[in-house]
Formats: C-alpha cells, structure tokens, sequence
C-alpha cells in the first residue's frame, strides 16, 4: 500500500507553546488529506479535512484558531497546535486520501504522540 | 449520516478463522467499504477494500451482499500477531456534498494461544 509518513512521533511541549505536525503522502499525490485525534481506546475522531490549495473544513467543535491546518503541496499537510495546554495531549493520526478510478483509499501516517506539559 | 456499527470485542484462538461483520445501513452509492487494522499507538493499516461481492488479497477476504448494508471481514487462521483493534470505514457525504470519513467504535480481535 501507499506510505503516508508524520513528523515528529512523539512531541513534549510546554504549555503555551506551538506545535507544528508534518504528514507527507511519499508516493502518490493527495489532493486531500485528514487529521484525527485519538484518546486512548477509543476510535479516531475526525477533526479537519485538509484541502490542497483551500482552506481545511474543520469538524463541529474544532477549533480553527487553536488547530491550523496548511494543505500547501500535494504532498504535505501540516497541523500545528497553537498555545498548546495539557488538555491538547492525544495521538494525532494523519491520512491522505488516494482516488482512483476503482479505489478511494485513505492511507494513514504513524501518528505523533502529543504530550504538553 | 452513514454509520458502521461493528461488535465492540471478539476473542478466538490460533489458526482459526475469524469473521468481523459491520453493519453500515446508510452507504452510500459511490461509497467504497474499507478495513483497517490498527496496533496501540500506531496509525491505522490498511487491510482491504471493496464496493460489492468478494475481494480477497493475501491477508484477508472481504464480503459483501448485494444491498451492500453490511460486509464482513474475514481472516484466515489468526495468529497472536493479529491482536488489534479493527475498524471498517464508510464515508459520509457532508451538506455540501464533501466526503467525511467516519469511524465507528471498531472491533478489539484478541487472539488467545
């Protein structure tokens, strides 16, 4: 399958800080991609679309302000966790979505584990 | 809304097969049904996909019926290693006709020995 790769994997911050999330799709092109969050054992939670070349659709409830998305190349998106407080701690997980003429697949990154301090 | 309901846990044993049904009443018509697998702390994996009848590849199969409500996965004689938690993935199709993948609660497999 397709290979979606985040960066950092795991990220400690104090809180107050800015945190900036990298997710590539390394071989093929997406036009658009996802972030989630993820609490532990529990399922991902859609936060925002990301959209390259447009502004990201953020889900009910998601801050746009606290969570800016940048969707400035067919291959990368970036999340970055604005003034970061404990509360902002989860697994952030990435996709990037592959259309075919027969397939619609999202691929997924290895996530990064958010700590703020 | 489109939403997967799948059965929260499942336990087998090795080499068994095992089969995880989700039930996804509101498909849409171009909505593809897709698996995935997902380890503690890890990002989803990618396990199969299909839009109607039988798919199978190298790890897994995957059914599903003509009025395409539900599928079901199938893995082939478990091993420990397949102990994960399972989600089957439907989009939606927002107010403004944009596509919003959404997860259900997915399905904890635990292989016994």
């Amino acid at each position: 399958g397709a290979v979606v790769s985040q960066h950092p994997s795991r990220v400690i911050c104090k809180s107050g800080t800015s945190v900036k999330i990298e997710c590539r799709s390394l071989d093929f092109q997406a036009t658009t991609m996802f972030w989630y969050r993820q609490f532990p054992k529990k399922s991902l939670m859609l936060m925002a679309t990301s959209n390259e070349g447009s502004k990201a659709t953020y889900e009910q409830g998601v801050e746009k302000d606290k969570f800016l998305i940048n969707h400035a190349s067919l291959t990368l998106s970036t999340l970055t966790v604005t003034s970061a407080h404990p509360e902002d701690s989860s697994f952030y997980i990435c996709s990037a979505r592959d259309r075919g003429l027969a397939t619609d697949t999202q691929y997924f990154g290895p996530g990064t584990r958010l700590t703020v301090l | 809304l489109a939403k997967t309901t799948q059965p929260i846990s499942m336990d087998s044993y090795e080499g068994q097969e095992v089969n995880i049904t989700c039930s996804h009443n509101n498909i849409a018509t171009n909505d593809y049904i897709t698996w995935y697998q997902q380890f503690p702390s890890q990002g989803p994996r990618f396990i199969i996909q299909g839009y109607k009848t039988k798919v199978t590849n190298e790890v897994a199969s995957l059914f599903i019926p003509a009025d395409r409500k539900s599928s079901t996965l199938s893995l082939p004689r478990v091993s420990l290693s397949d102990t994960a938690v399972y989600y089957c993935l439907v989009g939606d199709l927002s107010s403004g006709g944009s596509y919003i993948p959404t997860f259900g609660r997915g399905t904890s497999l635990i292989v016994h020995p």
